[in-house]
């Protein structure tokens, strides 16, 4: 039973465009949401988090959204550059219940292209 | 400061033998988790380490595998009777103690059973 899901295996954006990701969970126990992205033969690196009690967070290009009634964040680039492309983790976990572990969707692959 | 390390990068072994994989996580990191990417996935936890102890080995797939943290900074994932299943990217990942800080993943080390 998948708890986070990333519907979008894939997202081919132009650069200077905005990259809109989408993730989507379902345990509502969830309070703590990360994005990570990954390049070929690296680990995940964290980009951006956001807390249950916000609904939006903002780091430079980097914005993410979440709608905790329809148990749906998203990961907003703008504008996109080419060195954005990746593969994009979307992370689940319970802060709140002491539980640390986070609880990955299957990932988007964004292609910024010229 | 230095990032996560694992050793080795890769390994190749052959169904049936005993492997141990290494993880340095990040100095002053108290929390260590061990998690497993196979392809086409996101990162699917393993275990949690908060010191020397095992806070959480729900993830653990059987009792072939298993993880030490005697000193509390260095851990080794061990993996008996190994078998082709087995076969994946193994990602170990480290945060301070408490509150909602982000994990930092390393490299990984990937694993081929033939």
């Amino acid at each position: 039973d998948q708890q986070v899901k990333q519907n979008s295996p894939s997202l081919s954006v132009q650069e200077g465009r905005i990259s809109i990701l989408n993730c989507d969970y379902t345990n509502s126990m969830f309070d703590y949401f990360l994005w990570y992205k990954k390049y070929p033969a690296e680990g995940p690196t964290f980009l951006i988090s956001i807390s249950s009690i916000k609904d939006k967070n903002e780091d430079g290009r980097f914005t993410v959204f979440l709608n905790k009634s329809a148990k749906h964040l998203s990961l907003h680039i703008v504008p996109s550059q080419p060195g954005d492309s990746a593969v994009y983790f979307c992370a689940a976990s319970r802060i709140s219940g002491g539980y640390n572990k986070l609880i990955f969707g299957a990932g988007t692959r964004l292609a910024v292209h010229p | 400061g230095a990032g996560v390390s694992q050793t080795p990068s890769n390994k190749v072994t052959e169904k049936g033998k005993y492997v141990e994989l290494r993880c340095d996580p990040i100095s002053g990191h108290t929390a260590l988790y061990w998690y497993r990417q196979s392809l086409g996935q996101g990162p699917e936890f393993l275990i949690y380490f908060q010191g020397t102890g095992a806070a959480d080995d729900s993830g653990l797939p059987n009792d072939r595998f298993f993880a030490v943290r005697p000193e509390g900074s260095v851990s080794t994932l061990k993996i008996q009777r190994t078998e082709r299943g087995d076969s994946a990217v193994y990602l170990c990942a480290s945060k301070l103690a408490g509150g909602v800080n982000e994990q930092f993943f390393g490299p990984g080390t990937r694993l081929t059973v033939l």
